[in-house]
């Protein structure tokens, strides 16, 4: 059964410190990962979809980078500002399924 | 593109009463979306599989008669909370895999049920 972690359940930073949020996943078979953000009371927002065959995707301040065989993923953001506060969910689709299992999150704070 | 459109986004009813939850996928086909509960400070739960023209899959521990889903076109699923009690009080999201962008997923934005 695929389970997905993510660490550090929360972080707070002051404004303009560049930062990595990190994902794990026990189960290689991946078909993508996808980084979320969600903020309070709020849907899920994508960030980036990294295909199983990639190896980073990037947005703006934002990089995403994905090592299938050792299970990690990684969420790079440079110049943080307080407006990128919010909840970052890691997902990932299972190679023959449609279902998306998502880490518990890590809560950003950017301080100004 | 591949927005889901969620309705409503914040509903209070009361306690034994029924709530209907709208999902509209706007610039593309969804033969298949997902519906998720959200507790407070927790991450999402599957619910169900909804798929255009036939039955849900529920996940386990879901009551199939409480929470029925229902996904009539290739653009609009419904979800309806039956018999709503105070513990169906939740965040309610649903969700759909879009071809287009690679197969990932695009999410509504939530509905927040309080029930008294």
């Amino acid at each position: 059964k695929q389970e997905v972690t993510q660490i550090p359940a929360a972080l707070s930073v002051p404004e303009g410190e560049n930062l990595v949020l990190n994902c794990s996943f026990t189960d290689s078979a991946i078909y993508n990962l996808q980084w979320f953000r969600q903020d309070p009371g709020k849907g899920l927002t994508s960030l980036l979809l990294i295909q199983s065959s990639q190896r980073e995707q990037t947005s703006g301040r934002l990089n995403a980078s994905l090592d299938k065989s050792s299970g990690r993923s990684t969420l790079y953001i440079a110049a943080s500002q307080p407006g990128d506060s919010a909840t970052y969910l890691c997902a990932v689709t299972q190679g023959g399924s449609e279902k998306l299992v998502f880490g518990k999150g890590t809560k950003l704070t950017v301080n100004p | 593109g591949a927005v889901v459109s969620q309705h409503p986004s914040r509903v209070i009813c009361k306690s034994g009463t029924s709530v209907k939850i709208e999902c509209r996928s706007l610039d593309f086909q969804a033969t298949t979306m997902f519906w998720y509960r959200q507790f407070p400070k927790q991450s999402l739960m599957l619910m169900a599989t909804s798929n255009e023209g036939s039955k849900a899959t529920y996940e386990q521990g879901v009551e199939k008669d409480k929470f029925l889903i229902n996904h009539a076109s290739l653009t609009l699923s419904t979800l309806t909370v039956t018999s709503a009690h105070p513990e169906d009080s939740s965040f309610y999201i649903c969700s759909a895999r879009v071809s287009l962008n690679g197969y990932g997923y695009t999410f509504g934005s939530g509905t927040r049920l309080t029930v008294v």
